[in-house]
């Protein structure tokens, strides 16, 4: 079972727009959610986390909202730069177990055109 | 300072030998996690150590094993490779294994069983 899930496989958007990447979640356990940029032939970059205590968090052009209700979060990226092109990882742990493992989403692949 | 290096890069096995894969966690950090990423797939928990101890390990076969040494490096160890164990294999490196922290990722071993 997918205990966190990136519905978009892709998306595509202008350089200087927004892009928005969606992430949902079913483990009510989870508390603590990160995402995570991945070029080809490297291994995932931290971008920005969020622990469930806040619904918004904000680093330069990124920003993770978190909506704990719904089980949704997202990720704004503004304005969107060629050099965002990547996989997007949206990533989830729960603090209440022994360790902190992430459980990922399968990716969404960013392509900002010029 | 220093990132999460892994090695080697890349290897090629073949069915039923055993192969060993190495990390360096970043300087400072003490916990190290092991995740294999299938084509397609979000990276997969397999184990992490903290304080050269096991401290959680995901759904993978025993044969699948790990150490971690006082310097906080560590070692994945697969025995009787299948094909299915063909992926990338990422390690991460984060400090302390009972608190939230973003995990740092080493560029992976890309490994490939004939």
């Amino acid at each position: 079972d997918q205990q966190v899930k990136q519905n978009s496989p892709s998306l595509s958007v202008q350089e200087g727009r927004i892009s928005i990447l969606n992430c949902d979640y079913t483990n009510s356990m989870f508390d603590y959610f990160l995402w995570y940029k991945k070029y080809p032939a490297e291994g995932p970059t931290f971008l920005i986390s969020i622990s469930s205590i806040k619904d918004k968090n904000e680093d330069g052009r990124f920003t993770v909202f978190l909506n704990k209700s719904a089980k949704h979060l997202s990720l704004h990226i503004v304005p969107s730069q060629p050099g965002d092109s990547a996989v997007y990882f949206c990533a989830a742990s729960a603090s209440g177990g022994s360790n902190y493992k992430l459980t990922f989403g399968k990716g969404t692949l960013l392509t900002v055109n010029p | 300072e220093t990132g999460v290096t892994q090695s080697p890069t890349h290897l090629i096995k073949t069915r039923g030998q055993q192969v060993t894969l190495r990390c360096s966690s970043q300087s400072g950090h003490n916990t190290v996690s092991w995740y294999q990423q299938a084509l397609g797939q979000g990276p997969q928990f397999i184990f992490q150590y903290y304080r050269e101890e096991e401290n959680g390990r995901g759904n993978f076969p025993p044969r699948f094993s790990g150490l971690q040494f006082p310097n906080y490096s560590s070692e994945l160890n697969v025995n009787a490779l299948e094909l299915d164990d063909s992926a990338l294999y990422l390690c991460a490196s984060s400090l302390g294994g009972r608190s939230n922290q973003p995990q740092h990722f080493g560029d992976g071993t890309r490994l490939s069983i004939l």
